[in-house]
């Protein structure tokens, strides 16, 4: 099993709807939890960070985290074809270096 | 979020050439710098750690007599890619990673574009 898993997509959403993409730990002592942007050719761009359970808020992106269930979700409203990028998640125990997952190429159709 | 800034962004080499890579954290106390590398259409993949003033720690299958990493400072890290090879055209991105506000933080400098002919 994979330390962090994420489905490799593509995931379409049409311009306008809400994009959900999730993503799956395994070490129960993780810590922080980051959402990361890669459009291609580019390095990632960090756009979300929780650190609690709940739901993180940040303009049309929200972040879930659910430690008893061992995942974090994100969500984008009112998609734009400029959210077409991949998705990375990444996990980090206390002060130690993110292990990321696969990354989850999203498109946004016009 | 920190700034971390990357030299060069683009660079051609023939090959057995050596190329030194830098990567600057700008605004954030950066304890340990990581090197990761990237082909097309493929995930990141981490090279090597490196905390400040020690040695770097290489990741399984990379050879560190290749890959040099020096961490002089909390700001400065290099990747020297010795004698390179066409094989080791890829897109190379630095990463700073440390303790902000007592959580631990990563950000990542924009990339080198290695292309070894």
């Amino acid at each position: 099993q994979k330390e962090v898993e994420q489905n490799s997509g593509p995931l379409s959403v049409p311009e306008g709807a809400i994009a959900s993409l999730n993503c799956t730990y395994s070490d129960r002592g993780s810590q922080s939890f980051f959402w990361y942007r890669q459009y291609s050719g580019k390095s990632p761009e960090l756009i979300m960070f929780i650190y609690s359970n709940g739901d993180k808020e940040d303009g049309r992106f929200t972040a879930q985290l659910n430690k008893a269930s061992q995942y974090v979700s994100l969500l984008i409203r009112d998609s734009q074809p400029s959210d077409s990028a991949t998705y990375l998640c990444a996990v980090s125990p206390l002060y130690q270096k993110l292990v990321f997952g696969q990354g989850t190429r999203l498109t946004i159709n016009p | 979020g920190a700034v971390v800034s990357q030299h060069p962004s683009r660079v051609i080499c023939k090959s057995g050439t050596s190329v030194k890579i830098e990567c600057r954290s700008l605004d954030f106390q950066a304890t340990t710098m990581f090197w990761y590398r990237q082909f097309p259409k493929q995930s990141l993949m981490l090279m090597a750690t490196s905390n400040e003033g020690s040695k770097a720690t290489y990741e399984q299958g990379v050879e560190k007599d290749k890959f040099l990493i020096n961490h002089a400072s909390l700001t400065l890290s290099t990747l020297t890619v010795t004698s390179a090879h066409p094989e080791d055209s890829s897109f190379y991105i630095c990463s700073a990673g440390g303790s902000g506000q007592g959580r631990y933080e990563q950000y990542f400098g924009p990339g080198t574009r290695l292309t070894v002919t």
